[in-house]
C-alpha cells in the first residue's frame, strides 16, 4: 500500500465549480505540504499545515493529523487553476501521486 | 530574491556521458533538496543537505549519482555515466528549516539521455 494516496487522480470541472482534492496517508507526520505544478512544469508551494485549516484567496486546505487526512478546496474554480496538485508529507519527504485538475471555461 | 536557480534548464546528452546539474538555493536557506520527477514514479527525494552536509541520501538511485554542496550557495548533482532511464526532470528546492520548513522549488532541469 502506498504511504500517500490522493483522490481523485484526474478531475475535470466547469469554471465556477467548487473543487475538493483529498490526500490520505498512513504514516505519522507533523505537517503536510500542498504543491501546485503547472503544465509548464514549475512547482509552487501552496500551503504547509500541521493542524486545522488555512486559507489563501480561493484556496483552502484542511488537515486532520489524527485521521491522517488532508483536503484542498478550490472555490469558484477558474481555468488558470488547471494544474497538478500534489500533497507531500513533511518529516519523511514523501509525495503523493498528484491530482490532475482541468477547469473548463 | 531570485528564488532557487537551476541550470541548465534543458540537457540532452548521449548515454555514457557525464551530466552535471547545478543549483543555487535562496540566500539564507540552510537546507537544499534534490528531487527527480518521472511519469512512472512521480516526485522522489534523491538527497538533502543541511548546512552543506548531506543528511539523507537514501534516495540516490545508485553509485552513478553523486551530489555535492561545497558552500551554502551552490550544489551539484552529477550522473556518471548517464543512462536513458535517467531521463527525468530534476528539481532543486531549498528551505529555512530542513524538512520542517516550507520548500521553495527551482524551475527544474529537464534531462534527456539518448
Amino acid at each position: 500500500k502506498n504511504e500517500v494516496e490522493q483522490s481523485p487522480q484526474n478531475l475535470t470541472a466547469q469554471e465556477g465549480e467548487f473543487i475538493t482534492i483529498n490526500c490520505s496517508y498512513s504514516v505519522g507526520i507533523s505537517a503536510l505540504h500542498w504543491l501546485q505544478q503547472h503544465p509548464g512544469g514549475g512547482i509552487v508551494s501552496l500551503f504547509m499545515l500541521s493542524s486545522g485549516k488555512k486559507k489563501h484567496g480561493r484556496l483552502i486546505a484542511t488537515i486532520n493529523i489524527q485521521e491522517k487526512h488532508s483536503s484542498l478546496h478550490i472555490t469558484a474554480s477558474h481555468p488558470r487553476d488547471s494544474a497538478v496538485y500534489i500533497c507531500a508529507l513533511h518529516d519523511k519527504v514523501i509525495f503523493g501521486p498528484g491530482t490532475s485538475l482541468s477547469v473548463i471555461p | 530574491d531570485a528564488g532557487v536557480i537551476q541550470s541548465p534548464r534543458h540537457e540532452v546528452t548521449e548515454m555514457g556521458q557525464e551530466v552535471t546539474l547545478r543549483c543555487k538555493p535562496i540566500s539564507g536557506h540552510n537546507s537544499l533538496f534534490w528531487y527527480r520527477q518521472t511519469m512512472m514514479r512521480g516526485l522522489e527525494l534523491l538527497i538533502y543537505f543541511n548546512n552543506n552536509v548531506p543528511i539523507d541520501d537514501s534516495g540516490m538511485p545508485e553509485d552513478r549519482f553523486s551530489a555535492k554542496m561545497p558552500n551554502a550557495s551552490f550544489s551539484t548533482l552529477k550522473i556518471q555515466p548517464s543512462e536513458p532511464r535517467d531521463s527525468a526532470v530534476y528539481f532543486c528546492a531549498s528551505s529555512v528549516r530542513g524538512t520542517a520548513g516550507e520548500q521553495y522549488f527551482g524551475p527544474g532541469t529537464r534531462l534527456t539521455v539518448t
